[in-house]
């Protein structure tokens, strides 16, 4: 099982600053197979990030994902209030099929 | 645009059988591949498994001994059955879409989400 590990756990940043996400893996992963979501109390996750570097549909090109093998970046260069929430990467391709990262809560400083 | 609605009992006895459907709208359910996910409360994702329109599935090991996912093309519809629950299978249960391209794979469409809570 490949597991995903995010980091930092949290961060706290004020709208307009960047915030860099980090998601490693304990193997290497197929950057085909590398995505982020973003989700806000209450509701479902978004699909941000597939590819690990392709925007999907209507997603702001504030936010831009990087990296390959094991090491993966989302960047959102500016933060907008609604930006705030928690972001997950995922795998796919190792059994099981799919598995999340913990997750990092990006809050309002 | 595509939407998806899940639907089932909120409370399940433990030791009972879960079922959940998921009702596609405004698209074919094929050719994709049709997913469940859960989140217990105030934790992270986790996959539980697919059903491709054509039937074939794929589960989640840790849950492939009690899962059962199949699928209505008739009703673009697709259902969870879960037996044997517990207490840990008490979540929030999404289905979801995966796009499978030459450019990757991901969850591109979401349920709104149904909770599950398993007690007697």
């Amino acid at each position: 099982e490949i597991v995903l590990t995010q980091s930092p756990g949290s961060l706290s940043l004020s709208p307009g600053e960047r915030a860099t996400l980090s998601c490693r893996a304990s193997q290497t992963v197929s950057s085909s197979y590398l995505a982020w979501y973003q989700q806000k109390p209450g509701q479902a996750p978004r699909l941000l990030i597939y590819g690990a570097s392709s925007r999907a549909t209507g997603i702001p090109d504030r936010f831009s994902g990087s990296g390959s093998g094991t090491d993966f970046t989302l960047t959102i260069s500016r933060l907008e209030p609604e930006d705030f929430a928690v972001y997950y990467c995922q795998q796919y391709g190792s059994s099981p099929l799919f598995t999340f990262g913990p997750g990092t809560k990006v809050d309002i400083k | 645009q595509v939407q998806l609605q899940e639907s089932g009992p909120g409370l399940v006895k433990p030791s009972e059988t879960l079922s959940l459907t998921c009702t596609v709208s405004g698209g074919s359910i094929s050719p994709y591949y049709w997913n469940w996910i859960r989140q217990p409360p105030g934790k992270g994702l986790e996959w539980v498994g697919y059903i491709y329109y054509s039937g074939s599935t794929n589960y989640n090991p840790s849950l492939e001994s009690r899962l059962t996912i199949s699928v209505d093309t008739s009703k673009n519809q697709f259902s969870l059955k879960l037996s044997s629950v517990t207490a840990a299978d008490t979540a929030m249960y999404y289905c979801a879409r995966l796009v499978v391209t030459a450019t990757g794979g991901a969850f591109d469409i979401w349920g709104q989400g149904t909770m599950v809570s398993v007690s007697s």
